[in-house]
């Protein structure tokens, strides 16, 4: 399957602190790209990552992308409570469509 | 917030019956893809439009057709409903260019069946 699996399925954490998230997954990639989404909402792009990057940086977020691993991580610093949120890695393969995994849960204490 | 809309928010309809979703993509964007969210689970492509033509389609039945209008806004529609078709549905739109280009997320509208 070319769906991306996310690492922890949950994660709670004090504000300030840092968040790192990863995702796995089996197949040759075009690009992996992450978003967030708020209570069953709409889903909101973060950051986008080629198969031929290997880190990017947007603001608080830093992404890093393994290829031969086969992995990509996300880091949120100085983590707010705003950050509460479902986090979902969505994978661009051969398809030309994107496939989302099932996402992670994070949870940002004041 | 995206420049993209969805209509109805929130809709209930019971099994058997038939329902249209609509979507007002970001303006400029020529593409459509709408994807199903069951509860707790990541979203799930249903097809995409380009152009007023579909352009890809995932793993549903026949019984999810759309639609994409000349002014790029699109319709989801689903007929003979089942209970498992409750969900989030999300239309998501792209701008002109290459495939890896970023998708641009409704706020969903969320239905329930009966």
């Amino acid at each position: 399957s070319q769906q991306g699996e996310e690492d922890p399925q949950a994660l709670s954490i004090q504000e300030g602190e840092n968040a790192t998230m990863n995702c796995s997954y089996k197949t040759s990639i075009n690009n992996l790209q992450w978003y967030r989404q708020n209570s069953g909402r709409g889903l909101v792009h973060l950051i986008l990552i080629r198969s031929n990057e290997r880190e990017k940086h947007s603001g608080r977020l830093r992404v890093t992308l393994d290829t031969s691993k086969k992995s990509s991580s996300l880091l949120i610093t100085a983590s707010r409570a705003a950050d509460t949120a479902s986090y979902f890695c969505a994978l661009l393969g051969g398809s030309e469509k994107l496939v989302f995994g099932k996402g992670m849960k994070l949870t940002v204490n004041p | 917030e995206t420049g993209v809309t969805q209509s109805p928010t929130h809709l209930i309809k019971t099994r058997g019956q038939q329902v249209t979703l609509r979507c007002s993509s970001q303006s400029g964007h020529n593409t459509v893809s709408w994807y199903q969210q069951a509860l707790g689970q990541g979203p799930q492509f249903i097809f995409q439009y380009y152009r007023e033509e579909e352009n890809g389609r995932g793993n549903f039945p026949p019984r999810f057709s759309g639609l994409q209008f000349p002014n790029y806004s699109s319709e989801l529609n689903v007929n003979a409903l089942e209970l498992d078709d409750s969900a989030l549905y999300l239309c998501a739109s792209s701008p002109p260019g290459g495939r890896e280009e970023t998708q641009y997320f409704g706020p969903g509208t969320r239905l329930l069946v009966l």
